[in-house]
């Protein structure tokens, strides 16, 4: 049973950068899959901010593409998000999900974590 | 990206009621669509896959159908633990893309 731990900083000062991370337990992060961050707010719902393939490959959201990093740390079996430049519009709750096939094109997410709300604050 | 449109955005029905969410697609997906269930406080919980397909563990109370550009979720009979809200998602090409939401409210 897969279990995802996301851990963020709370708030971040307009501007600045967040920095994300998703401990991943109960399985290693090297199957054979893909890994997602997930964000939710109350004014835009749920947006899928982008992906990491267990080999390292990414795959972002166009509408986010220019400021978000996606990587995977093999060592620590987690996932990190980095998002520069936040602004009010990027305070959400943030998710860490696992993607239930090796293509995220294939099927659904089958396991999200509890998230990390993220507050854009000076 | 895949426009995804749900209907009713929210509902308010009795315990024992038949339930159905719609959701429709800009352009077709086939059948490469999920349904999610969030009660509040919790992360979302997938219910339903490829259209039609009852996620291991869910209650058989939950039914999917549809395909292309039109699907639907339904619950069978309302239960009071069936409270929360429903999200359809495409994941037929990326970005992958979710539909607003229909809260489900018990009278």
């Amino acid at each position: 049973q897969v279990q995802l731990q996301e851990s963020g900083p709370g708030k971040v000062t307009p501007w600045d950068t967040l920095s994300a991370t998703c401990g991943v337990l109960g399985v290693s992060i090297s199957s054979p899959t893909w890994w997602s961050w997930v964000r939710q707010t109350p004014g835009k719902g749920l947006e899928w901010i982008g992906a990491i393939h267990h080999s390292g490959t990414p795959n972002y959201n166009p509408s986010l593409k220019s400021r978000v990093t996606i990587s995977v740390d093999k060592s620590r079996n987690r996932i990190s998000l980095k998002l520069i430049s936040m602004t009010d519009a990027d305070t959400a709750m943030y998710f860490c999900v696992r993607h239930s096939t090796n293509d995220i094109l294939s099927g659904p997410i089958d396991s999200w974590g509890q998230g990390t709300l993220v507050v854009v604050s000076s | 990206d895949i426009q995804m449109t749900q209907s009713p955005s929210s509902l308010s029905a009795s315990v024992g009621d038949r339930v159905t969410i719609t959701c429709r697609t800009s352009p077709d997906i086939s059948d490469h669509l999920a349904w999610y269930q969030q009660q509040p406080g919790k992360p979302p919980r997938l219910l339903i896959y490829a259209a039609s397909t009852l996620q291991s563990g869910v209650t058989s109370r939950f039914s999917g159908s549809g395909y292309g550009t039109e699907f639907t979720l339904t619950i069978s009979s309302l239960q009071p633990e069936d409270a929360g809200t429903y999200y359809c998602q495409n994941y037929h090409s990326a970005p992958l893309t979710f539909g607003g939401g229909t809260k489900v409210e018990i009278k």
